[in-house]
């Protein structure tokens, strides 16, 4: 079966500095996996995918990811962080069940950004 | 494109009143939609998939009684909350599958019974 462990519920970093956003999972299938960003009461964003190919994601907003089979780990990453990038942040992967493509989160990380 | 919208994004309700939220494929069409809900500081738990011309699939340990799901057509799937309990009080989503196995969420419902 398909899961997802998002490790540190909570990561501060300061504004410019480097985002770290750390994502391990475990299927017996090749994995789907993706980024999504939660703002307060809104739904969930699409900020990256990794399904097939390059292994190095780039997605939105400047993150991007490096899925790595030898560690089941997709990471997600930012060079420079911004007050904007305040938010939640979900890992995911897609399982196969009951005839559908449905998709497992990670318990999620809260991101601070701080002056 | 890749739109989905949600109906109402708050409604405050009484104890024991039902309650309807719609959520809708803007500019695509969606056989499957998918039925989640939020606890605060949570994370998504799947509800159920919605399946357009045929009845939901609910996960294990979601009354199918009281969370109502019909896909009346390719656009338009509605989650009714019936005989609402405070319990219930949550931040339900909806998403609609695209075509790289990633989902396109909806704003979301904050639904308070009282």
């Amino acid at each position: 079966a398909q899961s997802v462990t998002q490790l540190g519920s909570h990561v501060s970093v300061s504004e410019g500095a480097l985002v770290l956003l750390r994502c391990n999972y475990s299927s017996s299938v090749p994995p789907y996996l993706f980024w999504y960003v939660q703002y307060p009461n809104q739904g969930l964003q699409l900020l990256l995918k990794y399904t097939t190919g390059a292994t190095l994601v780039k997605g939105i907003n400047g993150f991007e990811a490096e899925f790595k089979k030898s560690e089941t780990s997709f990471h997600l990453t930012k060079p420079s962080a911004h007050m904007s990038d305040a938010a939640e942040y979900f890992c995911a992967v897609t399982m196969f069940s009951g005839g559908y493509n449905k998709l497992i989160f990670g318990a999620g990380t809260r991101l601070a950004v701080h002056p | 494109g890749a739109v989905v919208s949600q109906h109402p994004s708050r409604v405050i309700c009484k104890s024991g009143t039902s309650v309807k939220i719609e959520c809708r494929s803007l500019d695509f069409q969606a056989t499957t939609m998918f039925w989640y809900r939020q606890f605060p500081k949570q994370s998504l738990m799947l509800m159920a998939t919605s399946n357009e011309g045929s009845k939901a699939t609910y996960e294990q340990g979601v009354e199918k009684d009281k969370f109502l799901i019909n896909h009346a057509s390719l656009t338009l799937s509605t989650l009714t909350v019936t005989s609402a309990h405070p319990e219930d009080s949550s931040f339900y989503i909806c998403s609609a599958p695209g075509r790289s196995y990633e989902q396109y969420f909806g704003p979301g419902t904050r639904l308070t019974v009282t």
